[in-house]
């Protein structure tokens, strides 16, 4: 079945370590997004990827980056300069990034920092 | 920036009607609307773009007014399983696509 991935769905991590979030994805989409989500908010953009090996900033793209080496994966890393990382983080990707498509997204992963 | 939506939460009974709002500071291109339950992921419901068209999934239908910049959502005859957050996606002329803050919605027997 076609889909995107994103593991762990739990993580929990030390403050001022990194940490790494997986997005895989086996619906041959060009576009890929990452969003957070916190507790009653709606969706911030983080980062996304129009095209393999290109990148853009999202609306709160400090303490994140993220890497787009292949097309169908975009992990995002959480860097010790990300001053709240805890929260709920979604993947998503969508044939491009015109307007007329729709976004699949992961089932997310919840990060906490202690 | 993040388009209003009204409102913030609604309880309803099995069978009632419910209509969600989102609206723009901006001339918008497109609206897309998304459901999303507590703890899984956003689930694509519908786009509509400029035009002031209509769209329409299972007894869930929309209508954008580009002029206004305003979309609703319209849920008809709501049952327990249209529970959830919506959440409107809005895409201003030349801005990345933007989510709403989410309208919480409980459908009760």
């Amino acid at each position: 079945d076609g889909g995107i991935t994103q593991s762990p769905k739990y993580l929990f991590r030390k403050e001022g370590q990194n940490v790494t979030l997986s997005c895989e994805q086996n619906l041959n989409h060009d576009a890929m997004y990452w969003y957070r989500q916190d507790p009653g908010q709606g969706l911030r953009l983080i980062y996304y990827s129009q095209i393999v090996n290109d990148f853009q900033k999202g609306d709160i793209a400090e303490g994140y980056s993220v890497s787009r080496e292949k097309k169908e994966s975009f992990p995002l890393t959480v860097t010790s300069a990300q001053k709240n990382p805890t929260a709920f983080y979604l993947c998503a990707s969508s044939i491009d990034d015109g307007p007329n498509t729709e976004a699949f997204f992961g089932q997310g992963t919840r990060l906490t920092v202690v | 920036q993040q388009p209003v939506q009204s409102p913030q939460a609604v309880i309803l009974r099995e069978g009632e009607d419910a209509v969600i709002n989102c609206s723009s500071s901006k001339a918008l291109y497109s609206v897309h609307w998304y459901r999303q339950k507590h703890g899984e992921a956003p689930v694509f419901l519908m786009i509509l773009l400029k035009g002031g068209e209509q769209k329409g999934h299972e007894k869930i239908s929309a209508s954008f007014n580009e002029k206004k910049q305003q979309s609703s959502l319209y849920l008809t005859a709501s049952q327990l399983s249209y529970s959830g957050t919506y959440f409107c996606g809005s895409e201003p002329y030349g801005q990345n696509f933007v989510f709403g803050p989410g309208t919480r919605l409980s459908v009760l027997p």
